[in-house]
């Protein structure tokens, strides 16, 4: 088992690009998460998907699209990058009995840096 | 609402001393999930322990434990005889009925040889 993977690990995006963040997971997992890290802010909750095809946004959704095609996958998209947007980026998934009793997996993270 | 404190931004302890870092948690309902990650400077975020919030009883595990009072709503995390490798950011965190983790800002911690 892989667990949660995301790629890229490093990526550096000029203001104004876009890109796409990819997680996947391999536990079999109905609830996927992004959050992004900031020095001194903890990790804040961008988008959440409760299983294929839904999604929902989190604390800090603008600027943000996501989607969840498959179950497996959870992609993060950035239209038009902002410097505000460097950040570390961590992807975690639950087994999601909607008691919030479930620990979340993280991913490795992905470190974004905008110019 | 639901918020995560944790007042402690930076602790420094030396090797072998014990160590305790607080979290203080708010929020309005009555079943709750707690938690504890450690995030080592690897990155990586690692679980620990989950709570809920029926059952007060302190866990032990090796060198770690945990106090859980609902009266103060805290749930602190102390680390005895400390070593180098417990040196991470740590973070609490709290979950409510549903699918939303709520992270407190956490708290680095150094242990110096």
């Amino acid at each position: 088992n892989a667990g949660v993977t995301q790629t890229p690990k490093f990526r550096v995006l000029k203001t104004g690009q876009s890109m796409t963040l990819l997680c996947a997971q391999d536990m079999n997992h109905e609830y996927m998460y992004w959050y992004r890290q900031d020095p001194g802010m903890g990790l804040r909750l961008i988008h959440y998907s409760v299983g294929e095809g839904t999604t929902a946004k989190g604390e800090v959704p603008d600027g943000y699209n996501v989607s969840r095609l498959k179950k497996q996958n959870f992609l993060l998209g950035l239209e038009s990058a902002a410097p505000s947007q460097t950040s570390v980026y961590f992807c975690a998934s639950s087994p999601g009995s909607g008691r919030g009793d479930n620990e979340q997996f993280f991913g490795p993270g992905t470190r974004l840096t905008v110019l | 609402a639901q918020k995560v404190t944790q007042a402690q931004t930076e602790i420094s302890v030396v090797e072998k001393e014990d160590v305790t870092l607080d979290c203080v948690y708010e929020t309005r309902d009555t079943t709750y999930y707690l938690f504890w990650y450690k995030q080592p400077p690897s990155g990586e975020l690692v679980f620990l322990i989950r709570r809920n919030s029926f059952d007060e009883q302190n866990e032990i595990s090796g060198r770690y434990s945990w106090n859980f009072q609902k009266s103060t709503s805290s749930f602190n995390f102390t680390i005895t005889a400390s070593q180098v490798v417990d040196s991470a950011v740590y973070f609490c965190a709290l979950n409510n009925y549903g699918q939303n983790f709520v992270f407190g800002p956490g708290t680095r911690l150094s242990v110096l040889p």
